[in-house]
Order: C-alpha cells, then structure tokens, then sequence
C-alpha cells in the first residue's frame, strides 16, 4: 500500500497563477484533510471532507477551494495564488471522523513568487 | 474553542537523557489528544493518542504520554533519548471531542546531542 500519496512534490507559482494540488488514499478511508503548515505556526487546517460527497471549511479556508472527486481523492486547488500561500502542504486520511489516527502525506512545497 | 500548547519551540538534551516535552490544551468537551512527529523533509507520523480510558498511554519508539485532566497537560516523554529522536513534535487536540479536526500546537523542535 502506498499510503497518502500527493502530486507535486515541488511547484513554483507566480502571483496570479492558479493550480490543483492532488492527494489520493488507498486505505480505504473515509475522511480526508489539507492542511497547510508554516514555520512556527504548526498545522492549519484547510479543509476537510469526513466523508465521500461532503466538504466543510477549516480553520484557513480563504484563497482555497477543494473537490472529493470519490473516495480515494481530494484535490486542493487555489485559484489566484498569493504569496501568502507560499506554504508547505499537507494532505491526510483517516478510517472515520472520530477521534481516528489521520495518515499523512510528504507533503507539497509551495512558492508563489 | 479547543487549543494546545507547546512550551519551548526547542529542546535539547543529551543522547540517554530524559526527554520531556510539554503540551497543554483548552477544550469545552472531553478532548482526544494526540502527539505526532516530524522527521526532516517528511510527513507526521502518530506516535501515541489518548481518547479514553488509561490516562497513561504508550506510543512507538518508547515514548508514552499521561493525561492529567486536572493541569490540562498531556506531556511527552521517554526516559533515554536516542540520536534518531530528533524531530520535530507536534501535539493536537481534537475539535469537539471526538471529531475528527484537529488543532495542532506550533510544535517543538527536539535535538539530541552525543
């Protein structure tokens, strides 16, 4: 199994420019979560789907939009990229949405330029 | 509203020593706690969490947690740190009890010296 899986790895925006940032579980789970996480402030929750079909605003939702496509994915897409969003970028899964361990990814390393 | 707290963004102890690092939380429901870790250029990985029951709860790699509902802590230790502890460790708390959010506190940063 490989787990959390996220493509790309690396990307590199300018101010302006929009991209998806994908992530896919093959464990069967049935939440997932993007987080965000910069230096010193821990992760920031972005958004989360606790299951296939549905999607609710995290803690960091402005500038963001996401999609369950179906089980396995949820991609991440900003449409307008600032450079505040120049972020490191988690994707994670868990098997319910209760007190469950969350799965993550190695993450994507964003720079808007 | 739930949050966590880490004491010290860094913390260094030398290879065998105890290794303490603190977390303390705010929540308005019965909390589930959890303690990940972060190697260099990677995800978290679980190490341990607690929902209910044992307030003692033992994780990977020999470290263990205590919920104390009275000092709303849940610090990390283990007795002998090894070189290859040395991460980056996040504690977190979920929103509303038992549902699946998460806040994360800014994390500590753990060097070990030989």
């Amino acid at each position: 199994n490989a787990g959390v899986t996220q493509t790309p790895k690396f990307q590199v925006l300018k101010t302006g420019q929009s991209m998806t940032l994908q992530c896919a579980q093959d464990m069967n789970h049935n939440s997932m979560y993007w987080y965000r996480q910069d230096p010193g402030m821990g992760l920031r929750l972005i958004y989360y789907s606790a299951s296939e079909g549905t999607t609710d605003k995290g803690e960091v939702p402005n500038g963001y939009n996401v999609s369950r496509l179906n089980k396995r994915e949820f991609s991440l897409r900003l449409e307008s990229a600032a450079p505040s969003q120049t972020s490191v970028y988690f994707c994670a899964s868990s098997e319910g949405f209760r007190g469950g361990r969350q799965f993550f990814g190695p993450g994507t390393r964003l720079t808007v330029l | 509203a739930q949050s966590v707290t880490q004491l010290g963004s860094h913390v260094s102890v030398s290879e065998g020593a105890l290794v303490l690092l603190r977390c303390n939380y705010s929540s308005s429901v019965p909390p589930y706690l959890f303690w990940y870790v972060q190697y260099p250029n990677q995800g978290l990985q679980l190490l341990l969490k607690y929902t209910t029951g044992a307030t003692l709860v033992k994780g990977i790699n020999g470290f263990e947690a205590e919920f104390k509902k009275s000092e709303t802590s849940f610090h990390l230790t283990k007795p002998s740190a090894h070189m290859s502890d040395a991460a980056e460790y996040f504690c977190a708390v979920s929103v509303g009890g038992s549902q699946g959010n998460l806040i994360f506190g800014k994390g500590t940063k753990l060097s070990v010296k030989p």
